[in-house]
């Protein structure tokens, strides 16, 4: 069966740090990948995904980014944090033959202090 | 832009009663997901929905979904204490994003 993995489930940074959260997924193969974000008592916003090794689209100018180095591994980065990247993030899959869900992580909680 | 609305989007449940949470999205779709989300934690798929028409049953919810109209219906019958949770739905945009609804989060009165 397949299964996501995310990590650090949690984080505290400090405004300025620099930032790498690390999705793997595992049981299946060429998934498309996605990295939402949500902020305190908010909805989820698409940030990301990625439908192939080294293919990312970004939703949303900031100052993240994102790669795919593996198959099954997907990488949310930023060089420098700011006070509003603090949120749930959460990296999702969905298969790209077979049944049409979409599966989240567990998430990684951040906070920028 | 594809947008997608819920209603409402704080519900305050009361055990044994039945409510409904409407999403609206703003252009056609080849699928929508209905997920539930406890505090603190993950996202969890209660139903994807494909074609017009389609309804899906799991316990005391049911999600139905009208394409023509572009609304989808997630009905909770008989709420007990273990529904009180956020409940999301989300719209695929016929290519590789989904694009979710603001939430509706439970509401205790004080």
């Amino acid at each position: 069966s397949q299964t996501i993995h995310q990590w650090p489930a949690t984080l505290v940074q400090p405004v300025g740090s620099p930032l790498s959260l690390e999705c793997t997924v595992e049981g299946t193969s060429n998934p498309n990948l996605y990295w939402y974000r949500q902020a305190a008592g908010r909805g989820l916003q698409l940030l990301f995904y990625s439908v192939g090794i080294g293919q990312i689209s970004s939703e949303v100018p900031q100052n993240l980014s994102a790669s795919r180095p593996q198959d099954r591994q997907f990488i949310l980065s930023s060089k420098k944090l700011l006070l509003s990247d603090s949120g749930f993030y959460l990296c999702a899959w969905r298969g790209t033959s077979g049944g049409p869900s979409l599966y989240f992580g567990p998430g990684t909680r951040l906070t920028v202090t | 832009e594809l947008k997608v609305e819920q209603n409402p989007l704080f519900l305050s449940m009361q055990e044994g009663k039945n409510y409904t949470i409407y999403c609206n999205y703003s252009t056609t779709s080849d699928r929508l997901y209905w997920y539930r989300q406890d505090p603190g934690k993950s996202l969890e798929s209660l139903f994807v929905l494909l074609s017009n028409g389609a309804v899906k049953q799991e316990g005391r919810l049911m999600a139905s979904l009208d394409t023509k109209a572009r609304l989808s219906t997630l009905h909770i019958t008989a709420a007990v204490h273990d529904l009180s949770a956020t409940y999301f739905c989300a719209v695929n945009t016929g290519g590789f994003k989904t694009i979710f609804g603001a939430g509706t989060r439970p509401f205790v009165k004080a």
